[in-house]
């Protein structure tokens, strides 16, 4: 079975600052990693995935995250955000056996400062 | 195509009374998944379908929910005798097996049980 552990539950940050969202996972076999966005009383939108490849990922709206094996990490970060950033942050991981459904992590809500 | 599509997207409903929810999925997508969410928590998996056949079911699924999808496009999600717990955002999401494992997410139905 696998699991994602998102370590922080609350991210206040000032407008133009960096952010760094942190998620770890656990899985006995190779998986597929997923950033979601989610806007109050919205469904979820895809940020970026990673599948294989460059442990690099870029994604929309200027967010990237990084793909760690040997740590079981998957962070996401932005060097600068902005008001409309302002949301709560799923990270996801899947496996092709599974029928690629989604375990969540509990979500960070971030809030942007002016 | 509009993407994912759920109806009704707020529903408020008495305990012991049956509830409905519909899900319309990307035109092309033969996989169709159902989570639920209660606040300030991450989505849950309930169950999903390849086609009309429904592969996998959570144990969240007691038998007061039925989920079904009759010719392998829309999908219904019942729940019979709601309970105050039964209040949750209900996402739907859709995908291509084997297709970059990307689910696409509806914007979720709502649910208040009083």
């Amino acid at each position: 079975a696998q699991s994602v552990t998102q370590l922080d539950s609350q991210v206040p940050v000032f407008e133009e600052a960096p952010v760094e969202l942190r998620c770890n996972y656990s899985s006995s076999v190779s998986v597929y990693l997923f950033w979601y966005v989610q806007y109050p009383n919205q469904g979820l939108q895809l940020l970026l995935k990673y599948l294989s490849g460059s442990t690099l990922v870029k994604g929309i709206n200027g967010f990237e995250a990084e793909f760690n094996k040997s740590q079981t990490s998957f962070h996401l970060r932005k060097p600068s955000v902005h008001i409309s950033d302002t949301a709560e942050y799923f990270c996801a991981v899947t496996y092709k056996a599974a029928g690629n459904k989604l375990t969540f992590g509990g979500g960070t809500r971030v809030l942007v400062k002016p | 195509d509009t993407g994912v599509s759920q109806d009704p997207r707020h529903k408020i409903t008495k305990r012991g009374q049956n509830v409905t929810f519909r899900c319309d999925p990307i035109s092309e997508h033969n996989r169709l998944y159902w989570y639920r969410q209660t606040l300030g928590q991450g989505p849950e998996f309930l169950t999903y379908f390849q086609n009309e056949a429904q592969l996998e079911k959570s144990r969240l699924l007691s038998d007061r929910f039925s989920a079904e999808r009759p010719k392998g496009s829309f999908s219904t999600l019942e729940i019979q005798r709601t309970e105050q717990g039964d209040s949750a955002m209900y996402l739907c999401a859709s995908s291509i097996r084997d297709r970059d494992t990307e689910a696409f997410f509806g914007q979720g139905t709502r649910l208040t049980v009083v």
